[in-house]
């Protein structure tokens, strides 16, 4: 069965310094997405993504993020100048359609530690 | 302000018995509603999606409810399995956008 992947599984980065995550959506997918988990709580939808642009962004992905879909099979998220409170649990999703009723297919995520 | 909010949080039940799992949401305008089931350090993997005009769904032994009224959903599973052994959260998607709304999620552990 079509997997959406991730990489790296787990990042480590100083306080400041740029990351950027990586993923690999389902082939045939048009519409992809970033949710963060932060210990202990909720997933939290961070942004989607749909024909080269942004299609819906939460209050959480302000200026510092980034995402881009580079060619046709990854799909990134850069935080520009980590903070502390940036070391969470980032999945990405996607799916073929954009329409509701649609499952969102996850990764299995990449832990981002901030030092 | 748009919440989910699942009960209990966390349930611990013997091999191959029942349980049930509630789920209340304030989300509107409402458009689906979703279980997903979360294995330790892996993503979430979609086990029922229900609009608002359905008030049933299954998928195995997984058997979701919805009352679109009260605003209400539950997952039944039916003879649990150590498989089964995971945290399990409810999402709603609001009809503005395709942005997920997650519940916290309630952690079942099956013990043999």
């Amino acid at each position: 069965e079509p997997e959406v992947t991730q990489t790296p599984s787990h990042q480590v980065t100083q306080m400041g310094q740029e990351v950027i995550l990586r993923c690999v959506p389902i082939s045939n997918h048009l519409y992809f997405y970033w949710y963060r988990q932060i210990l202990g709580q909720k997933v939290e939808f961070l942004v989607s993504f749909y024909n080269n642009e942004i299609s819906e962004k939460s209050e959480i992905f302000d200026d510092q993020f980034s995402v881009e879909r580079p060619d046709g099979s990854n799909f990134t998220l850069k935080i520009r100048s980590t903070k502390l409170e940036d070391s969470a649990m980032y999945f990405c999703a996607s799916s073929d359609w954009g329409i509701s009723n649609q499952p969102q297919h996850f990764g299995d995520g990449t832990r981002l530690s901030i030092l | 302000k748009n919440q989910v909010e699942q009960s209990p949080q966390s349930l611990i039940i013997l091999e191959g018995k029942n349980c049930t799992l509630q789920c209340n949401y304030t989300v509107s305008p409402f458009s689906n509603l979703r279980w997903y089931k979360q294995d330790t350090g892996r993503g979430p993997v979609s086990l029922t999606i229900m609009t608002f005009s359905e008030n049933t769904k299954s998928n195995g032994r997984y058997t979701a409810t919805l009352d679109a009224d009260t605003k209400q959903s539950s997952l039944h599973i039916t003879a649990s399995q150590l498989s089964d052994s995971a945290s399990y959260i409810c999402v709603v998607s609001g009809q503005a956008g395709t942005a997920l709304i997650f519940g916290k999620g309630t952690t079942l552990s099956v013990s043999s």
